[in-house]
């Protein structure tokens, strides 16, 4: 298996522009998980999904992120309008239950 | 709720000497426990885990206990390698079905020869 595929690795925008994150979990994991990683304030857990739906987005910090995962294999995380404060490191991680999750390498959003 | 607090790092070591990193959990049930480790531009990884009181998980020469009478999870190796420098992240599941990870701050750790 090729693991949590997020895409891009980097991404540099433009303040106010729209900001798209890309995962593909794990074949035959029904658990995805979006988190955040900055220095100032670790990692936080953003949104999950079960089964593609949404089970929890009270770590989804403003009404600008949204996150969808319309079919087992794809859940996109987005920032509309992005603002510099989004910068961070952006992780997508899945699971099949039971213990231990398999994170993405992540995607390094700069916004400038 | 429930909580996962580490000491702070960075932890600074030579080459082959011993590890222990703190961690201590509050938790309203009994929950798994997890340490995670993230190299330099790189996703975290399960290092280890134990899911009930008194189990002791091991990878790669790190081990670490469940304590339920001290609610603690510290993760020890007994001789470091500069290969081991990486943050590492303490957790825990709620096991309530839902798969939710509860992680630290992360404790860095720097290996020199």
């Amino acid at each position: 298996d090729a693991g949590v595929i997020q895409s891009p690795r980097h991404e540099v925008t433009e303040m106010g522009q729209e900001v798209t994150l890309r995962c593909k979990p794990i074949s035959g994991h029904d658990y995805l998980f979006w988190y955040r990683q900055t220095m100032m304030r670790g990692l936080e857990l953003l949104i999950y999904f079960n089964n593609n739906v949404p089970i929890d987005d009270s770590g989804m910090p403003e009404d600008r992120f949204s996150a969808k995962m319309p079919n087992a294999s794809f859940s996109t995380l987005k920032i509309q309008p992005s603002e510099p404060r989004d910068s961070a490191v952006y992780f997508c991680a899945s699971t099949t239950g039971g213990y231990g999750y398999t994170f993405g390498s992540g995607t390094r959003l700069t916004v400038v | 709720g429930d909580s996962v607090t580490q000491m702070e790092g960075p932890v600074t070591l030579s080459e082959e000497a011993f590890l222990t990193i703190n961690c201590t959990y509050t938790a309203t049930g009994y929950p798994s426990l997890f340490w995670y480790v993230q190299y330099p531009g790189e996703g975290l990884q399960l290092l280890l885990k134990a899911t009930k009181a008194d189990d002791k998980g091991s990878n790669k020469g790190f081990e670490a206990t469940y304590r339920k009478e001290t609610t603690s999870f510290h993760l020890e190796k007994g001789s470091v390698q500069v290969s081991d420098s990486a943050v590492y992240f303490c957790a825990l599941s709620d096991n309530t079905g839902f798969q939710k990870l509860v992680f630290g701050t992360g404790t860095r750790l720097l290996v020199s020869p």
